[in-house]
């Protein structure tokens, strides 16, 4: 299993600003990922954070708008990069420990940006 | 596309009946399927993990089956909480590589 927190929980944030999301695991996995979930929606994938190389945008996601860091097998970070209303949403982070084990996810931050 | 379908959208139930979840999906082939609880304001829990050669799983109240030549999968949830209020997530993992496949979700409502 893995144990995964996230800071902030929560932030409201005005437009044109950007704010850094922190993902701690406290175990170390080779894959981290980041999803967004807007209000009443499923879990959309943004990104897959590697260490030691670049994460791996989805269709509809650039690294300009969410930079993310991985700089060691337990941690990792998503800035959302001036914002706008649209961005609001819940973002989480997700490990996969194995090809067969569950995928766990963070508690999500919740941002809202006016 | 590889899509997951879930229905209903919505259910509201009374405390201590049962209630199913359904899940369709085109997925295939694909590594695994996991039911996944989420309450408001929070992350996803894994309820259920099945592989494709598993028909069903049980956690507790919550039962998932699997149907691979139909390609459905249904989460049956016995004498039903209060706590049980959430929305309720299917997830494919496809054969290859990492990207999970969600469903809609249902949104589960359980009242006194």
């Amino acid at each position: 299993s893995a144990v995964i927190s996230q800071k902030p929980s929560r932030d409201i944030c005005q437009r044109g600003t950007s704010l850094t999301i922190q993902c701690q695991v406290d175990s170390q996995v080779t894959m981290m990922f980041w999803y967004r979930q807007q209000p009443g929606q499923s879990l959309t994938l943004i990104a897959t954070a590697n260490q030691g190389s670049e994460a791996t945008y989805e269709s509809g996601f650039v690294i300009d708008k969410f930079p993310i860091s991985r700089p060691n097998l337990t941690f990792s970070t998503l800035t959302v990069s001036n914002m706008s209303p649209e961005d609001s949403s819940i973002y989480l982070c997700s490990v996969d420990v194995g090809q067969k084990e569950t995928q766990y996810f963070g508690p999500g931050t919740r941002l809202l940006v006016l | 596309k590889n899509q997951v379908e879930q229905s209903p959208q919505s259910l509201i139930i009374l405390e201590g009946k049962n209630c199913t979840l359904q899940c369709n999906y085109t997925v295939s082939p694909f590594s695994n399927l996991r039911w996944y609880k989420q309450d408001t304001g929070r992350g996803p829990v894994s309820l259920t993990i099945m592989t494709f050669s598993e028909n069903t799983k049980s956690n507790g109240r919550y039962t998932a089956t699997l149907d691979a030549d139909t390609k459905q999968s249904s989460l049956h949830i016995t004498a039903s909480q209060l706590s049980d209020s959430a929305s309720y997530i299917c997830v494919v993992t496809p054969d290859a590589g990492n990207m999970l496949t969600f469903g809609g979700g249902t949104r589960l409502m359980v009242k006194p």
